[in-house]
């Protein structure tokens, strides 16, 4: 079955520290690939996405992702993170569904806290 | 741009009862919008998909007659939980297609069934 998997589930980093949130898939077509981050209380935001081209993605926030299709990998990274990174992050998977169209398949989603 | 409405955010209704959750596009025409149920420390699960004016698609194992959902028009998607129970308490989103590969997001429904 098409997955994607966070291998993180809480990760608890100091300010200016660098972050890696591993995300693995399982699909074998086509992928196009998202982060979104969802502080508290808020909704999903887009972080960066990867349709095609350069595997190495920037996003909002000094965030970037690099898309490794041999690994089915597509890992975030900051390399310094401030308290306001505070938030749930999730890694999704454009696939195909039930509706012969597209929708996203999210994976467990990463509790990042940043501490002063 | 692209704004998704969703309300109300938070609800609590008696066991046996049915709420509705509704998903407003403020500044564009959703042709397409997806229903999500967010277990705690669990991803967001696919619900349902629906297009404007037709019946809504259902993933695999989504009851259709618990959760009916209605796009009667292109700013306008609800769900509805109908006789509600307990183990139907979570956190619901909708979303919107956005162009092509595009999608955005409501703020969520926090249901409660006591």
């Amino acid at each position: 079955a098409q997955s994607v998997s966070q291998h993180n589930h809480h990760v608890i980093l100091s300010e200016a520290a660098s972050l890696e949130l591993g995300c693995n898939y399982s699909y074998g077509g086509t992928v196009n690939l998202f982060w979104y981050v969802q502080y508290p209380g808020q909704h999903l935001q887009l972080l960066l996405k990867y349709f095609s081209g350069d595997p190495l993605v920037k996003g909002i926030k000094g965030f970037e992702a690099e898309f490794i299709k041999s690994k089915f990998s597509f890992n975030l990274r900051k390399p310094s993170v401030q308290w306001s990174d505070t938030a749930e992050y999730f890694c999704a998977v454009n696939v195909p569904n039930s509706n012969s169209g597209y929708a996203l398949n999210f994976g467990k989603g990463t509790s990042l806290l940043v501490t002063p | 741009g692209a704004v998704v409405s969703q309300h109300p955010s938070r609800v609590i209704c008696k066991s046996g009862t049915s709420v509705k959750i509704e998903c407003r596009s403020l500044d564009f025409q959703a042709t397409t919008m997806f229903w999500y149920r967010q277990f705690p420390k669990k991803s967001l699960m696919l619900m349902a998909t629906s297009n404007e004016g037709s019946k809504a698609t259902y993933e695999q194992g989504v009851e259709k007659d618990k959760f009916l959902i209605n796009h009667a028009s292109l700013t306008l998607s609800t769900l509805t939980v109908t006789s509600a129970h307990p183990e139907d308490s979570s956190f619901y989103i909708c979303s919107a297609s956005v162009g092509r590969h595009g999608y955005t997001f409501g703020s969520g429904t926090r249901l409660t069934v006591v």
